[in-house]
């Protein structure tokens, strides 16, 4: 089970926006509407950011927001903020034998 | 508040076995579909299987671990287990159980802090 492709690295100065690509197929995110991501610091447990491409659980910034086009799929920080500085995953449902598949990872750094 | 604790993890050697034990308190467990998600040393994150809630009568695994590892839970314990026999290097990793977000729901809402799994001789 490939994972979904996403760029090893996105930086950005505070207050700047930053926006992580996560791209798969039609077998996983271009199927369905069931992509999340998920925001890990160093030693962490993940933490849930969006769920199903766009929503935003409560207790989350809304400065986090999501979006999806074809196979590809974005998380978009805005107002970054020195606590934003992460490694990021997203998710996909898939409709292979293996249910769910991860991203490779974006480690967020904050200039 | 919903809390996720692992236990079990340890050092084994390859072709061992191993169980891990996660309690879970804070919501009504019987009722959620839980996961199991790991993470090698330095590595991302992969979804190693599923199991659904009422008595967990529904079990998936990942290809990796399909006839070695076995998913189960106890709703009067509010436990959930993951059973790994004929482990191998490539198991190791951090292990952590994840809840559900929900019915028709296809996302880990709450983690665990995970526990260690370490094969080697």
């Amino acid at each position: 089970q490939s994972a979904l492709t996403q760029p090893a690295s996105v930086s950005g100065s505070p207050g700047q926006s930053i926006t992580i690509s996560c791209t798969g197929n039609s077998s996983d995110i271009g199927g369905n509407s069931y992509v999340s991501w998920y925001q890990q610091h160093p030693g962490k447990a993940p933490k849930l950011m969006i769920y199903h491409v766009t929503n935003r659980p409560s207790g989350v910034s809304n400065r986090f927001s999501g979006s999806k086009s074809g196979n590809t799929a974005s998380l978009t920080i805005s107002g970054l903020q020195a606590e934003d500085e992460a490694d990021y995953y997203c998710s996909s449902y898939t409709s292979r034998s293996t249910l769910f598949v991860f991203g490779t990872g974006t480690k967020v750094t904050v200039l | 508040e919903v809390q996720l604790v692992e236990s079990g993890g340890g050092l084994v050697q390859p072709g061992g076995s191993l169980r891990l034990s996660c309690a879970a308190s804070g919501f009504t467990f019987s009722s959620y579909a839980m996961y199991w998600v790991r993470q090698a040393p330095g590595k991302g994150l992969e979804w190693v299987s599923l199991i659904s809630g009422t008595s967990g009568g529904t079990t998936y695994y990942a290809d990796s671990v399909k006839g070695r590892f076995t998913i189960s839970r106890d709703d009067s314990k509010n436990t959930l287990f993951l059973q790994m026999n004929s482990l191998r290097a490539d198991d190791t990793a951090v292990y952590y159980c994840a809840k559900r977000g929900g019915s028709y729901s296809y996302y880990f809402d709450y983690w665990g802090q995970g526990t260690l799994v370490t094969v080697s001789s």
